[in-house]
């Protein structure tokens, strides 16, 4: 089984929309992350969170909302999704190293 | 603040090529420096690492030193095989860890058989 796993893979909205996407992690570790990844801006962080207890603002955190459920679970919502927010996120999560969920792919029409 | 900066791509080579990404980095301190290697459809997985200055990091024929007199962390590859073919970031933590990253832009490698 994947060390972290994001749900949904692919996902298209409409503008307006709220969305939630979310993430798990079996290795454990206390820190957990949210990226977005745009074609030749390589990855920029929007949410990051050392615990349970302790959310923090990224680089570009402006639309962008984070709930800290569990050790284990780490979701981002889009409160009202806009077009300019269609881009492939990551989820990650570290220990020493950071490992990183296979991404999802939204969609905002 | 840090940054990243890579060379841009897309990079296009024939099997059995020589190949080499330039990375360049500015931050304070003493930052470690990573490479990731993003395969198509997939999330980003570790290829190598450096945390002081001339350490080489190494995996799956891959190189990278640390220089910090130049301030770069070039990756390089005696043969390229076309199952490398992907998307490669340059990054850099400047808590010594692989904490909070800094991330280039990413280069595309694409190898031709």
């Amino acid at each position: 089984d994947a060390d972290v796993t994001q749900t949904p893979r692919n996902r298209i909205t409409k503008t307006g929309k709220r969305i939630m996407l979310e993430c798990s992690q079996t290795k454990g570790h206390d820190r957990m992350y949210w990226y977005r990844q745009d074609p030749g801006l390589g990855l920029q962080l929007i949410y990051y969170s050392f615990d349970v207890k302790d959310i923090n603002k990224g680089e570009i955190s402006d639309g962008y909302s984070v709930s800290r459920q569990a050790q284990a679970k780490f979701s981002l919502s889009l409160e009202s999704a806009i077009p300019n927010q269609t881009a492939l996120y990551f989820c990650a999560t570290s220990g020493y190293e950071q490992y990183f969920g296979p991404g999802t792919r939204l969609t905002v029409t | 603040g840090n940054s990243v900066t890579q060379m841009e791509g897309p990079v296009t080579l024939s099997e059995e090529a020589f190949l080499t990404i330039n990375c360049t980095y500015t931050a304070t301190g003493y930052p470690s420096l990573f490479w990731y290697v993003q395969y198509p459809g997939e999330g980003l997985q570790l290829l190598l690492k450096a945390t002081k200055a001339d350490d080489k990091g190494s995996n799956k024929g891959f190189e990278a030193t640390y220089r910090k007199e130049t301030t770069s962390f070039h990756l390089e590859k005696g043969s390229v095989q076309v199952s490398d073919s992907a998307v490669y970031f340059c990054a850099l933590s400047a808590s010594g860890s692989a904490r909070q990253l800094t991330f280039g832009s990413g280069t595309q490698l694409t190898v031709l058989p």
